[in-house]
């Protein structure tokens, strides 16, 4: 069964609007969360790495005002999209782990939520 | 920029065939090397993974082959089947100072001719 629980799995929203993304981890604590974003028939491109109780870390031309994270516990991070406009319509991921490092724990990814902005 | 390069973009093969992909990397202190594989709509599943320190592992029909030196690794599928139609990510990362925040390819779509 699925490991890492992403919700809604597609969500419509009008343009101005924001959206909440919801990434749990279903039997194991995630000290860190990764989210993803992936536009039709390409790779996914790390938007930014969440750790409990710890500010986001945004990669390169990710607007942190726009795509607001949350890991407020050790098993729930949220992505926000912020006042949404049809160019953020896309497959938006997340990934999990008990890390590897410690625990030698592998990856989990969600099975995405499809964002589409009208 | 594309920190791992991956190839070919997609591939036929028919069934019973052998599917071969292969990424290259720039980056040394990678460390850790995975294979996921997506159908539509859905999240990517870790397939098999390598580390640095061995050439080759086998799990079931993939196998991953790894050349340290020429920077290069490659996912090899056997006995192909229809149900293996998907697209096939490679990934890298430098496990000991970021667990996990991996490097995708650009993928490859996989499709088996029954």
């Amino acid at each position: 069964g699925a490991v890492v629980s992403q919700h809604p799995s597609w969500v419509i929203c009008k343009s101005g609007t924001s959206v909440k993304i919801e990434c749990r981890s279903l039997d194991f604590q995630a000290t860190t969360m990764f989210w993803y974003r992936q536009f039709p028939k390409q790779s996914l491109m790390l938007m930014a790495t969440s750790n409990e109780g710890s500010k986001a870390t945004y990669e390169q031309g990710v607007e942190k005002d726009k795509f607001l994270i949350n890991h407020a516990s050790l098993t729930l991070s949220t992505l926000t999209v912020t006042s949404a406009h049809p160019e953020d319509s896309s497959f938006y991921i997340c990934s999990s782990s008990a890390g590897f490092s410690t625990n030698n724990s592998p990856l989990h990814f969600g099975n995405g939520t499809r964002l589409t902005v009208t | 920029q594309q920190q791992v390069k991956q190839s070919p973009q997609s591939l036929i093969v028919q069934k019973g065939g052998i599917s071969i992909i292969n990424c290259a990397y720039e980056n040394t202190a990678f460390d850790y090397f995975p294979w996921y594989q997506q159908f539509p709509g859905k999240g990517p599943a870790l397939l098999i993974a390598i580390r640095p320190d061995v050439s080759e592992k086998k799990e079931g029909r993939f196998t991953i082959s790894f050349n340290k030196s020429a920077k290069q690794f490659s996912l090899h599928i056997m006995d192909s089947q229809p149900g293996d139609s998907a697209t096939y990510f490679c990934a890298a990362s430098i496990m000991v100072f970021s667990d996990y925040k991996l490097s995708f390819g650009a993928g490859t779509t996989v499709t088996v001719r029954a």
